[in-house]
């Protein structure tokens, strides 16, 4: 069944420093393959997507992620995270044209 | 440009009551359309979605149905809630273009 997992439930980084979220997803194929980010009461925002093609992908607000076929994971990176990073993050994917199905989420905490 | 409506925002409902959640996109036609819950620790589990008017996938056996009766128009019902079906419900469509899903603002569901 397709499945994506996000193996961390809480996370939590000082401020100014790196931040690694992980992802990994179980298809048939190569889904199309999505972040987002839920701040305290909102609703959820697109940080970055991946279809094909270069397998680092910028998103909005300085976050990355790695497209890596042979470990079927797209994690997302921010070099440096700032205290209004602190929000759920939230991986998904989806075959073109089905549904998207998500990760049950990770919890950033920043640290000041 | 598109933009996506949910309503109720916040509902408190006694067990055994009905529900209806509704939900509409603008500026968009024939969109794919989905509704999911998210409940605390959970993520985001897709409950049902819809490629076109009358067209309805649900993903979980439950308590719950999903109409389509316009383009445009999506709607979550419930003939009797259960206190399990408090939540966050989210409705989405998903743009042909870039393959991304746009949220609604949520509605709150609170059974008691």
């Amino acid at each position: 069944a397709q499945s994506v997992t996000q193996p961390d439930i809480h996370i939590t980084v000082s401020e100014g420093a790196s931040l690694e979220l992980r992802c990994n997803y179980s298809y048939g194929a190569t889904p199309y393959l999505f972040w987002y980010v839920q701040s305290p009461g909102q609703g959820l925002q697109l940080l970055l997507k991946y279809f094909s093609g270069d397998t680092l992908v910028q998103g909005i607000k300085g976050f990355e992620a790695e497209f890596k076929r042979s470990q079927s994971s797209f994690n997302l990176r921010k070099p440096s995270v700032h205290w209004s990073d602190a929000a759920e993050y939230f991986c998904a994917a989806s075959n073109r044209d089905d549904k998207i199905i998500f990760g049950k989420g990770t919890r950033l905490h920043i640290l000041p | 440009s598109q933009t996506i409506h949910q309503w109720p925002a916040t509902l408190v409902q006694p067990v055994g009551s009905p529900l209806s959640l509704e939900c509409t996109v603008e500026g968009t036609s024939n969109p794919n359309l989905y509704w999911y819950r998210q409940a605390a620790g959970r993520g985001l589990q897709l409950l049902f979605y819809s490629v076109g008017i009358g067209q309805i996938s649900s993903e979980v056996p439950q308590n719950l149905s999903a109409s389509r009766p316009q383009d445009r128009q999506f709607i979550l019902s419930s003939k009797k809630l259960l206190l399990s079906d408090s939540g966050f419900y989210l409705c989405a469509w998903r743009s042909g273009y870039t393959g991304e899903l746009f949220f609604g603002e949520g509605s709150r569901l609170t059974v008691l």
